[in-house]
């Protein structure tokens, strides 16, 4: 099993609909939790961190289940300009140093 | 700032050429890694560094070589470049090892 899966996609949606990407980690000893927006060719950028109270930035929330060890992105109202792969991060307990990278989800906004 | 550069954005080299992969970060981060990037697969850890002077393999270091001479630089070197390390090679850095990673732009290495 990945110790990050997330599911490739490609999820193609409208403008203006509502997407959410889920990920699922193995090691429940994780510490740190990232959403990064990757665009083609390009180097990986933060999103958002992801917090066990949920946050949002404007149209993306994100949420962390420990229970079930699992990471959640929504984005709402789909711009054309949010077309990209999103990439999962988890990270070890400090002192291990290990980020651990999903392999991404691409998501294409139609016009 | 400038954040995380890297250099070259391009190169070509032949099977059994060495080069070396430049990276700088103006952040003050202790905590610098080399990622390669190959289709399907995710990033890679090549080998990181946790300050100047201290450095360890990540998931992938053979036929890399690194050196942290000071806190800003973090220079990969291929030994002697095969096909199979045709990637795209990213450097990144961060306050601390469960922090936010800053990545450089990247370079795009091809090997013949």
């Amino acid at each position: 099993r990945k110790e990050v899966e997330q599911d490739p996609g490609p999820f193609n949606v409208p403008e203006g609909a509502t997407v959410a990407f889920n990920c699922t980690y193995s090691n429940s000893a994780s510490q740190s939790f990232f959403w990064y927006r990757q665009d083609c060719r390009k180097e990986p950028k933060l999103l958002m961190s992801v917090y066990s109270s949920g946050n949002e930035d404007g149209r993306f929330t994100a949420q962390l289940n420990r229970a079930s060890q699992y990471i959640s992105l929504l984005i709402r109202d789909s711009k054309l300009s949010d077309s990209a792969t999103y990439l999962c991060v988890v990270t070890l307990i400090s002192g291990t140093y290990k980020y651990i990278f999903g392999t991404g989800t691409r998501l294409k906004v139609l016009a | 700032n400038a954040g995380v550069t890297q250099t070259p954005k391009f190169q070509v080299l032949k099977t059994g050429q060495s080069m070396t992969l430049q990276c700088a970060q103006d952040m003050n981060h202790e905590y610098m890694s080399w990622y390669r990037q190959d289709p399907g697969m995710g990033l890679r850890l090549i080998h990181y560094s946790v300050g100047a002077g201290i450095t360890d393999q990540g998931e992938v270091p053979n036929g890399y070589n690194v050196s942290r001479s000071t806190t800003e630089d973090f220079p990969l070197r291929l030994l002697s470049a095969a096909p199979s390390q045709t990637s795209v090679y990213f450097c990144a850095s961060s306050y601390g090892d469960t922090d936010t990673q800053y990545f450089g732009p990247g370079t795009r290495l091809t090997v013949l």
